[in-house]
């Protein structure tokens, strides 16, 4: 594998289902990131995860919860979701986020649809 | 903070015109500016950066962007249209020393008419 893996590709789950997102980096970066991508909105930064510690936490509900294990693994774990939160979800990864300059590289992404 | 504006969300270009997707910036210190794009059910793809290096920077498969300070823009730019270029462009940016604070703007979807 190379890159950035996302899996499930596509998930579809029930308002009281509990489920996890995960992400793989194979590029030897130590910050990851993940984004929500929904129709007609602008790409949101959820969460970053810089040496395994999280850093940034854009104001995202509770019922997102991330986990980040190593530098290599991230997770995105969801319970009691909402209709609304149906959308694209895009693990990136890059290299020391804290001096700037560095590209982020994305992942596939996971089509999440909330019922 | 940063922010970023893409004019127009859709450009329509005929096969071998010229593409020019707009993208404005907004940062209290100097930033980096990147190009994404995203082909349909995919993640997005490094086009290009600047990182304060030359103003006119090239990337893959034929584009260029060139910063402009005094317009505070980093557009877009490919010679020549080819069908496979349509997809949705993102333009981002990101400060120095908050390198986790990557803004993205809002896309802009490019088509390319036969």
């Amino acid at each position: 594998e190379t890159g950035v893996t996302q899996t499930p590709r596509h998930l579809v789950m029930g308002m009281t289902n509990k489920k996890s997102l995960k992400c793989e980096q194979h590029l030897g970066h130590n910050a990851m990131y993940w984004y929500k991508q929904s129709a007609k909105k602008p790409l949101e930064l959820m969460f970053v995860y810089s040496l395994e510690e999280r850093v940034e936490n854009n104001s995202v509900p509770s019922r997102f919860s991330p986990e980040c294990p190593n530098s290599s693994h991230l997770f995105l774990h969801l319970h009691t979701l909402q209709p609304e939160d149906s959308a694209l979800y895009l693990c990136a990864s890059s290299q020391d986020p804290a001096s700037g300059g560095h590209e982020q590289y994305f992942g596939p992404g996971t089509r999440l649809t909330v019922t | 903070a940063q922010s970023v504006t893409q004019l127009g969300s859709h450009v329509s270009v005929s096969e071998g015109a010229l593409v020019l997707l707009r993208c404005n910036y907004s940062s209290s210190v100097p930033p980096y500016l990147f190009w994404y794009v995203q082909y349909p059910n995919q993640g997005l793809q490094l086009l290009l950066k600047y990182t304060s290096a030359a103003t006119l920077v090239k990337g893959i498969n034929g584009f260029e962007a060139e910063f402009k300070k005094s317009e505070t823009s980093f557009h877009l730019t490919k010679p020549s249209a080819h069908m496979s270029d349509a997809a949705e462009y993102f333009c981002a940016v990101s400060e120095r020393n908050y390198g986790q604070n990557f803004v993205f703007g809002p896309g802009t979807r490019l088509s390319v008419l036969p």
